[in-house]
């Protein structure tokens, strides 16, 4: 079980905008770590599309954005494509008495109709 | 252009110690705030965070496997290596390594991945 929450699926028809949400607690998301966010298709290693809550990397769409509220963390999609469809996954830091760890959520699969 | 390559053991038997070693070009790990961590992810599941070592030499391991795991790094072959001891059937998975950039605590860049599969 993932230490971060995630709707296992979301879907939505092309040209629309969906929302993906990463639910934390007050040892992760909600101690002030940043969130960060991955795309997946099968077969091939995650990428990097969100970096700290709302940063995206060079030659990311700007139809994705990120933000984060509290203990939790929210992914958009706007202008749905058909080549969004794939997994995507949270990431933040957990306190632990051995110190930060990083943490994962159980990932969402994100349908285009 | 930053690069990470897994390599390792594909087939491993239960109760044997997997190591896996990271091989990376295009950045050091003598470089403050750098980091190299490992991830896997069983067939059809979630990621699972494993470990990270930083450019200071400092260990972070997941609380649940920390038991299991060492991480360590050659910086003079632009390696790390992650062993995993005691290997069961639920340990099959692809294991991915990725950089972690100084000043940021994303995962930047990520190797393609080794499957390996625990059976006897």
């Amino acid at each position: 079980q993932s230490v971060l929450t995630q709707p296992p699926s979301v879907s939505g028809a092309p040209g629309q905008r969906v929302t993906i949400s990463c639910t934390g607690s007050s040892s992760n998301i909600g101690a002030g770590y940043d969130v960060h966010w991955y795309q997946q298709f099968p077969g091939t290693a995650p990428k990097l599309l969100i970096f700290g809550n709302t940063n995206r990397p060079s030659g990311v769409p700007d139809r994705f954005s990120g933000s984060k509220s509290g203990t939790s963390a929210s992914l958009a999609i706007s202008g749905l494509q058909a080549e969004d469809e794939a997994d995507y996954y949270c990431q933040s830091y957990g306190s632990s008495l051995i110190g930060p760890y990083v943490v994962f959520g159980g990932g969402t699969k994100l349908t285009v109709l | 252009q930053i690069t990470l390559k897994e390599s390792g053991p594909t087939l491993v038997k239960p109760t044997q110690t997997l190591t896996l070693t990271c091989t990376f070009s295009g950045f050091s790990l003598i470089t403050g705030g750098v980091g190299v961590g490992w991830i896997r992810q069983p067939p059809g599941k979630a990621l699972e965070w494993l470990a990270l070592i930083y450019w200071d030499d400092d260990k972070r391991y997941s609380p649940s496997l920390k038991s299991r795991l060492t991480i360590t790094k050659d910086t003079s072959k632009n390696q790390v290596v992650l062993t995993v001891t005691n290997m069961d059937p639920v340990d099959t998975a692809t294991y991915y390594c990725a950089h972690k950039t100084s000043g940021r605590y994303d995962l930047g860049w990520w190797g393609q991945g080794t499957l390996v599969t625990v059976s006897s």
